[in-house]
């Protein structure tokens, strides 16, 4: 299965780091999405991008900054985070954002901040 | 804003037995209702969805779910577990007038014992 992949799968930093989460999806669709899993909390839509432009920023702080150069792929910047930020980071993809249509996950990436 | 309530976190149970596992949403418009799984170690997966039309829907690996308008719920439901359904589970709503944002629940982890 190689849908929606994200890299790393795991990534510890400092508070003070600046680091990359990669996403990339192989399906031709135009929509993503981020998306926070934190411990005892339901999923949390973070963003959402069509056709590279973003048309959904759930209040996030600014310390994550997504990036989305291509329908393809998707980026999230991260800096300056605090050890709350600390999650996984899923990555999900769609036929279009406009349209209920099912959402298909990457694997996620495991974060801890120190 | 809507929200949506999974109010078994745990379930255990033994293989042949039958699960029912809840969901209520607040929202009192027309919604788009799906229950996604994550088996261990695997992506987030949809199992069912319901859009319009029989409220009764059956998914994958003989799952189905039933939508009760008034009741604002939408429980899954399988006949007779094995081993291989331990997961978790995860109902998920759009409101029909939301594009393809989906709130989720918070999960339930199912742990079927051989």
């Amino acid at each position: 299965e190689t849908g929606v992949t994200q890299t790393p799968r795991h990534l510890v930093m400092g508070m003070t780091n600046k680091k990359s989460l990669k996403c990339e999806q192989h399906l031709g669709h135009n929509a993503m999405y981020w998306y926070k899993q934190s411990a005892k909390k339901p999923l949390e839509l973070m963003f959402v991008y069509n056709f590279k432009e973003q048309t959904e920023n759930n209040s996030v702080p600014s310390r994550f900054s997504p990036e989305c150069p291509n329908s393809s792929h998707l980026f999230l910047h991260l800096h300056t985070l605090q050890p709350e930020d600390s999650a996984l980071y899923l990555c999900a993809s769609s036929q279009d954002p406009s349209v209920t249509d099912t959402q298909y996950f990457g694997p996620g990436t495991r974060l801890t901040v120190l | 804003a809507q929200s949506v309530s999974q109010h078994n976190h745990h379930v255990i149970l033994s293989e042949a037995a039958s699960l029912e596992l809840g969901c209520n949403y607040s929202y009192g418009g027309t919604v788009n209702l799906f229950w996604y799984v994550q088996y261990p170690g695997q992506h987030l997966q949809l199992l069912l969805k319901y859009f319009s039309g029989d409220p009764l829907v059956k998914g994958i690996k003989g799952f189905e779910a039933e939508f009760i308008k008034s009741k604002f719920s939408f429980n899954l439901r399988k006949p007779s577990v094995q081993w291989s359904d331990t997961a978790e589970y995860f109902c998920a709503v759009n409101p029909n007038n939301a594009g393809n944002m989906l709130t989720f629940g918070g999960g339930t982890r199912l742990m079927v014992k051989p």
